[in-house]
């Protein structure tokens, strides 16, 4: 199975502040035949299903906000939320969906300072 | 958009069988892979496994031994059982499938039901 890490596992930021928190594959996602990374990153937040936020590692989903952005190719990924909201309290996870088991990371907690 | 809603007893006996249906609403189940998911308190997310109406499922190799999914195209519906349930198999279960990117990047899941093995 493709293990996913993610660091920190908790993030406290204030209001405005960046945060990032990073994710690592233990073999590449990057496919050689169309050269997409095929990681995603999802919102949960208590009580509701994770939310996709970005796929192929960059793109971000329909409606989710241009403060969230992702980073990274192979094994080595980033989400980025550039101000920090009060409503972006949440965990956060990525996820690999190259080889199954499709796998997901140990989630970041992000809450406000 | 598609809607996706699990139902099924929140409360199953050790050594029993979990089962659960997906029913799916707003498109057509033959039109897409459906996947379920589950994730234990305060853990990450788990793949189980996912099928597609033309492709044979495809399940979690830790989970194999013990799980049966299947789709009744009639009733627009998919479902998981689970045999052989330990208190190690108490979370809560999503159904899922993925349209926008690629059908493992889940951006349609149900609203989740919590399963509790325990006699």
């Amino acid at each position: 199975d493709i293990v996913m890490t993610q660091s920190p596992d908790s993030l406290t930021m204030s209001l405005g502040e960046r945060a990032t928190i990073n994710c690592k594959s233990s073999q590449s996602v990057l496919s050689s035949s169309n050269s997409l990374n095929y990681l995603a990153w999802y919102q949960q937040k208590p009580g509701q299903p994770p939310q996709m936020l970005i796929y192929w590692a960059t793109t971000r989903h329909s409606g989710v906000p241009d403060r969230f952005s992702g980073s990274g190719s192979g094994t080595d990924f980033t989400l980025t939320i550039s101000s920090l909201q009060a409503e972006d309290v949440a965990v956060y996870y990525c996820q690999q969906y190259y080889v199954s088991p499709y796998t997901f990371g140990g989630g970041t907690q992000v809450e406000i300072k | 958009h598609v809607q996706l809603q699990e139902s099924g007893p929140g409360l199953v006996k050790p050594s029993e069988t979990l089962s659960l249906t997906c029913s799916v609403s707003g498109d057509s189940i033959s039109r897409y892979y459906w996947t379920w998911i589950r994730q234990p308190a305060g853990k990450e997310p788990e793949w189980i496994g996912r099928m597609h109406i033309s492709a044979s499922a495809i399940y979690n190799p830790s989970l194999k031994s013990r799980v049966t999914m299947s789709l009744d195209t009639s009733n627009n519906q998919f479902s998981l059982k689970l045999n052989s349930v330990t208190a190690a198999d108490t979370a809560v279960y999503y159904c899922a499938t993925g349209i926008t990117a690629e059908e493992d990047a889940f951006d349609f899941w149900g609203q989740g039901t919590m399963v509790i093995v325990s006699s």
